[in-house]
């Protein structure tokens, strides 16, 4: 079985700076997908960025990035230039390759960002 | 276009009650999948569908908890006779299908249902 493992229950960020996102995962599988979830007071999942752990280079999607280590089965977030609507509930999940499977959560990092 | 529909938004009921929760999932979207989130926790996997059949009951936590779903539309997850371990909000997701190497499609949430057990 898959587990996702996020270690930071909160975290905090000044407006304009840089924080990121630790997450880390166990698996046996060597193909999957990784991905980091928002989710803001409005309850909805919203897909931030998504990585195939087939492909070495990390992902981007704008402000937001990730340092996907396979090896040590790490995918942190980064996010650049904070903004207040960045405050949010961040969830990382897991999926397996093999067709449309469900998501593995995290337990979510709870980010507030403080003008 | 639209979303992910689910309804009630809210649902506040009895212990011992039955309830009906409704996930209407994106056009053309033929995996469907039930989460419950709990106060302050991460998504728990219940049951997915392809098409209208569900290859993973696994998360569903007992026999009060059931889902079905007519073709590649509509979802129903009911819950019988109602505990209050049960109060969480319960969220849906659907996704189109995957083509060739890209064969997981990014899941796109619904807004959820907050059900209350009093």
């Amino acid at each position: 079985a898959q587990t996702v493992t996020q270690s930071q229950p909160e975290m905090s960020v000044q407006e304009a700076e840089t924080v990121t996102l630790s997450c880390t995962y166990d698996t046996s599988e060597s193909n999957y997908y990784l991905f980091w979830y928002k989710q803001p007071p409005s309850r909805q999942m919203i897909l931030v960025i998504r990585q195939e752990a087939y492909k070495q280079q990390n992902a981007t999607e704008n402000r937001f990035s990730v340092n996907f280590q396979k090896a040590a089965k790490s995918f942190s977030l980064k996010i650049s230039d904070s903004q207040l609507g960045d405050t949010a509930m961040y969830f990382c999940a897991f999926m397996r390759n093999s067709g449309n499977t469900p998501l593995v959560f995290g337990k979510g990092t709870r980010l507030s960002v403080i003008a | 276009g639209a979303g992910v529909s689910q309804s009630p938004s809210n649902k506040v009921t009895e212990k011992g009650k039955d309830v009906e929760l409704r996930c209407d999932p994106i056009s053309g979207h033929t995996a469907l999948y039930w989460y419950r989130q709990r106060l302050g926790q991460g998504l728990e996997f219940l049951i997915y569908f392809q098409g209208n059949s569900a290859p993973d009951k696994s998360g569903l936590p007992s026999d009060r908890f059931s889902a079905e779903r007519t073709g590649e539309s509509v979802s129903t997850l009911t819950i019988q006779r109602t505990q209050q371990e049960d109060s969480a909000v319960y969220l849906c997701a659907s996704s189109r299908p995957g083509q060739g190497v890209d064969s997981n499609q990014p899941q796109h949430f619904g807004d959820g249902t907050r059900l209350s057990i009093l």
